[in-house]
């Protein structure tokens, strides 16, 4: 079945832009998580969403970020007032529910200039 | 979370066995050790994950020591195209909820298959 989709997969903005990514989760996975990776380095949790439960946002770096998930299918990711520090590529990962092993999308690679 | 230690890197031959090490010594009662890897430019790919049985599944083996401090994957026949960075990492599992779930990625183990 379709997996974990991300759009766009590659943005490129110029510092002070807000830049919104988009994550679908593979149906039924009531779990989604975003994840940030700059480049060389390992995964850094952003936030957690689980079913209609408040979100966990306790990663996410500061209060440019935001994100919003409608039910258990779509999220995004929105980052007002880019730095250049925020260039990496996000992940998105959903899973049955939680505990269970997730499953990440190809990501969106994130260009300040 | 119990924090992990991985070789950075390693070779192995295409055809051969594979064994990728992971020491956990901290790890608590209900925390599961999970395998992932990162093949360049994709998203992380689930491998396998155990509690303290040995697992197989048609992707690797994973090998839990008794005392659980230790665990090894192995990829029985590695080909090229396996050639990626290998996470090991320990984490609550069952019901748990909320930063629980999260994954807690370190540097791995890059892994090199050659010709």
């Amino acid at each position: 079945g379709a997996g974990v989709s991300q759009s766009p997969s590659n943005k490129v903005t110029e510092k002070g832009k807000d830049v919104e990514l988009r994550c679908d989760p593979i149906s039924g996975h009531t779990a989604l998580y975003w994840y940030r990776q700059r480049l060389g380095q390992g995964l850094e949790f952003l936030i957690y969403f689980q079913g209609n439960s408040a979100p966990d946002k306790s990663g996410l770096p500061s209060d440019r970020f935001s994100a919003e998930r409608t039910g258990e299918s779509v999220s995004t990711l929105t980052i007002q007032r880019t730095q250049q520090e925020d260039s990496a590529v996000y992940l998105c990962a959903s899973s049955q529910s939680w505990g269970r092993e997730q499953y990440f999308g190809p990501g969106t690679r994130l260009t300040v200039t | 979370d119990a924090k992990t230690t991985q070789p950075p890197s390693m070779d192995c031959a295409e055809g051969r066995a594979a064994n990728l090490p992971c020491n956990h010594s901290t790890i608590s009662g209900n925390e599961y050790v999970y395998w992932y890897r990162q093949i360049h430019s994709q998203g992380p790919q689930y491998i396998i994950h155990g509690l303290k049985n040995n697992e197989t599944n048609e992707m690797a083996s994973l090998i839990i020591t008794e005392d659980r401090k230790s665990s090894t994957l192995i990829l029985p026949h590695a080909t090229l195209r396996d050639t990626a960075v290998y996470y090991c990492i320990v984490r609550v599992g069952g019901s748990v909820t909320g930063t629980a779930s999260k994954l807690t990625f370190g540097t791995g183990t890059r892994l090199q298959v050659t010709l």
